[in-house]
C-alpha cells in the first residue's frame, strides 16, 4: 500500500498568483499523476511525473501553466500558475501499485478558491 | 457521448438499505476501478475489477466486460457510507483511466 500526503489541503488565492502543491509518499514510486476536478465535474488527468524525466501532459494542460517537479521517487509538486477563478478546482495527486494488483492511491486533494 | 455513464447522480436512501450504482462505458478495457470521494475531496480506492465480482465487507462490485456494464453494491447502508462513488475504466492495456462524474450517495439515519 502507499500513504500519500498532499498539502495544502486547502487555500484562498488571489487572481494572478501562482500556488504549489506538494504530494508526498511513503514509498519509492515510478509514476505518479495529477489531476485537476472542477466544480460539479469528473477528474481529468493534467500530466503524469516521472522521475528524471519531464512531465508528460495532457492534452488541454501546457507545462507553463502547470509546471511539474518530480526531483525523487517519493515527491513531487505541481504548481498552478498565474492563477484564475477558472483553475478554482481540487487537484490530487494518485499513485498506482507496483506490480499486478493495480491498486490506486490517492492524496486528500488541495481544494482551491481563486478569487 | 460521454465514455463513462453513471447512474444515478443523485441517491438518497434510509439507513439499511441495499444499494446499487450502475457504471456504462463504450470502450474497450482492461480494468475498472470504484473510488470513494469523501466531501473534503479526498479519495480512496474501493475495488479494481477486470472480470467477475468481487467482495469487500459491505461493498460488492461485479462488472460484466461484454456488455460493457458495472455495478457497485453497498449492503445495510450507514450514514457513513454518504459519499460520492466514482467509476474508473482503464482503456486498452495501458490507457490512462477515465472517470465518471460520479454518484453522490446520501444515507440518512
Amino acid at each position: 500500500s502507499a500513504v500519500i500526503s498532499q498539502k495544502p489541503s486547502r487555500d484562498i488565492c488571489q487572481r494572478g498568483t501562482s500556488l504549489t502543491i506538494q504530494c508526498q509518499v511513503d514509498s519509492q514510486v515510478t509514476m505518479m499523476f495529477w489531476y485537476r476536478q472542477q466544480p460539479g465535474q469528473s477528474l481529468t488527468l493534467i500530466a503524469t511525473a516521472n522521475q528524471g524525466s519531464e512531465a508528460t501532459y495532457e492534452s488541454g494542460f501546457v507545462i507553463d501553466k502547470f509546471p511539474i517537479s518530480r526531483p525523487n521517487l517519493t515527491f513531487s509538486t505541481l504548481t498552478v500558475s498565474n492563477m484564475s477563478p477558472e483553475d478554482s478546482s481540487i487537484y490530487l495527486c494518485s499513485v498506482s501499485a507496483t506490480g499486478s494488483t493495480g491498486e490506486l492511491f490517492f492524496g486528500e486533494g488541495s481544494r482551491l478558491t481563486v478569487l | 457521448k460521454n465514455e463513462v455513464e453513471q447512474s444515478p447522480q443523485n441517491l438518497t436512501a434510509q439507513e439499511g438499505e441495499f444499494i446499487t450504482i450502475n457504471c456504462s462505458y463504450s470502450v474497450g478495457i482492461s480494468a475498472l476501478h470504484w473510488l470513494q470521494q469523501h466531501p473534503g475531496g479526498g479519495i480512496v480506492s474501493l475495488f479494481m475489477l477486470s472480470s467477475g465480482k468481487k467482495k469487500h465487507g459491505r461493498l460488492i462490485a461485479t462488472i460484466n466486460i461484454q456488455e460493457k456494464h458495472s455495478s457497485l453494491h453497498i449492503t445495510a447502508s450507514h450514514p457513513r457510507d454518504s459519499a460520492v462513488y466514482i467509476c474508473a475504466p482503464r482503456p486498452g492495456s495501458q490507457g490512462n483511466l477515465i472517470f465518471g462524474k460520479g454518484t453522490k450517495l446520501s444515507v440518512k439515519p
